[in-house]
């Protein structure tokens, strides 16, 4: 079974630049999760979708950060404009009913 | 809303010392109980999970927790680290119904050899 899949590994940018994340979830798992996780904290949920649709996004900071799920598979997280608190560790995970979070590797995301 | 505490933020020890995480949640109804192991440069990984049942979990690689509730507690257990446990662990809940999972914050063990 392949694993989730992200990209890209690492992004630098400058403060005020915009960065998109990618990620292809286990096939056939219709709940994907973007989690944030900064240095020495655990991970944080950003938005949960349920197939194309948002179950929560009640964390995710909507000035600055979208994500979509367009076709119920793949998604993007966007981040316009970056902020210096916005370096992270970006993840992505799935499941299906009955069973436990797999994540992807996340995009370690620098901000200068 | 629920939360997940793990008080030790920083654990170095030998090998073949035993192990003890600690992990407290913060809901009082049915909750799902999950530590994950993230090894350094690698993902986030399912160490052992509890939904219901025998409340003593085995896990992978010899881990194993307890599920307390009168406590609140899911702490975790080995009874011999080797050096390739060095990672970050991380205690997490599903509870109330809700299928969104809440992390605590982690904590770095270091083994040394």
């Amino acid at each position: 079974e392949a694993g989730v899949a992200q990209s890209p590994r690492y992004k630098i940018i400058e403060k005020r630049q915009s960065v998109a994340f990618w990620c292809n979830p286990i096939s056939g798992h219709a709940t994907l999760y973007w989690y944030q996780q900064i240095l020495g904290q655990g991970p944080k949920l950003l938005i949960q979708f349920q197939n194309n649709g948002v179950v929560d996004d009640s964390q995710l900071p909507k000035d600055r950060f979208s994500a979509e799920r367009l076709k119920g598979v793949d998604s993007t997280l966007k981040i316009q404009p970056a902020k210096l608190e916005d370096s992270a560790v970006y993840l992505c995970a799935s499941t299906t009913t009955g069973s436990p979070l797999h994540f992807g590797n996340g995009t370690r995301l620098t901000v200068t | 809303a629920q939360s997940v505490s793990q008080h030790n933020h920083h654990v170095i020890l030998s090998e073949a010392a035993s192990l003890e995480l600690g992990c407290n949640y913060s809901y009082g109804g049915t909750v799902n109980l999950f530590w994950y192991v993230q090894y350094p440069g690698q993902h986030l990984q399912l160490l052992l999970k509890y939904f219901s049942g025998d409340p003593l979990v085995k896990g992978i690689k010899g881990f194993e927790a307890e599920f307390i509730k009168s406590k609140f507690s899911f702490n975790l257990r080995k009874p011999s680290v080797q050096w390739s446990d060095t990672a970050e662990y991380f205690c997490a809940t599903l509870s109330g119904g809700s299928y969104i999972p809440t992390f605590g914050r982690g904590t770095s063990l270091i083994v040394h050899p």
